[in-house]
């Protein structure tokens, strides 16, 4: 079967580096999501990873290896705000349009 | 822009009860998905509208929901009978197009309580 895992939950120092990891079982690949959730808000859309490699946005950066079926979220200079649950999703190969969706890691931010 | 907006925000109801959630997607997308997300959990697909197409019901999890869509826009989504297993956010999401490979935009949600 086609599954996501990624680890529930996990703490860091504000001003820190994190790396936030998701691995991924699936038939196919056609990319990688990461969205970024605030507690009892929407997920916000935050990288697709198509192409091997790392991808950087800011104080974020997502990497991803095809081959290993294992993609990471990185947050630079760790702030506050970055506390979040953070979702990786991958398209379902059984579907045109449907997302299999991680339980999403659970971010705090300690000063 | 506006972005996807839902309502109502909360809801609280009584075991038994029918409730009607709304979605409005952003305006121009044609793919719109509802999800459920209990506590602690990832997103539960519902079901998915494509334009004017038949949707796509195969994640309801019972014959008390249902969904439609009016016009290719605003989206209703029904639960009858609400029980208390029912409770949790429900979120909906429209993408430009529909394939899985669209950025999908999400609304604040719906929390459900059921009593």
């Amino acid at each position: 079967g086609q599954n996501i895992d990624q680890p529930t939950e996990m703490t860091a120092t504000e001003g820190a580096i994190v790396q936030i990891n998701c691995t991924y079982q699936t038939s196919g690949f056609n990319g990688l999501f990461w969205y970024q959730q605030h507690a009892g808000e929407a997920p916000t859309f935050l990288s697709y990873n198509v192409l091997d490699g790392l991808e950087e946005k800011g104080r974020f950066s997502s990497f991803l290896s095809r081959s290993k079926g294992y993609s990471y979220l990185l947050l630079k200079e760790l702030q506050m705000k970055d506390s979040a649950s953070y979702l990786c999703a991958v398209p379902d190969m059984d579907s045109n349009y449907q997302l299999i969706w991680g339980a999403g890691t659970k971010l705090i931010i300690k000063p | 822009g506006a972005g996807v907006s839902q309502s109502p925000s909360n809801k609280v109801t009584e075991k038994g009860k029918d409730v009607e959630l709304r979605c409005d997607p952003i305006s121009g997308h044609t793919a719109l998905y509802w999800y459920r997300q209990s506590l602690g959990q990832g997103l539960e697909f519902l079901i998915y509208f494509q334009g004017n197409s038949a949707p796509d019901k195969s994640g309801l999890p019972s014959d008390r929901f249902s969904a439609e869509r009016t016009g290719g826009s605003v989206s209703t989504l029904t639960i009858q009978r609400t029980q208390q297993e029912d409770s949790a956010v429900y979120l909906c999401a429209s993408s430009s197009n529909g394939p899985s490979t669209d950025t999908q935009y999400f609304g604040p949600g719906t929390r459900l309580t059921v009593l």
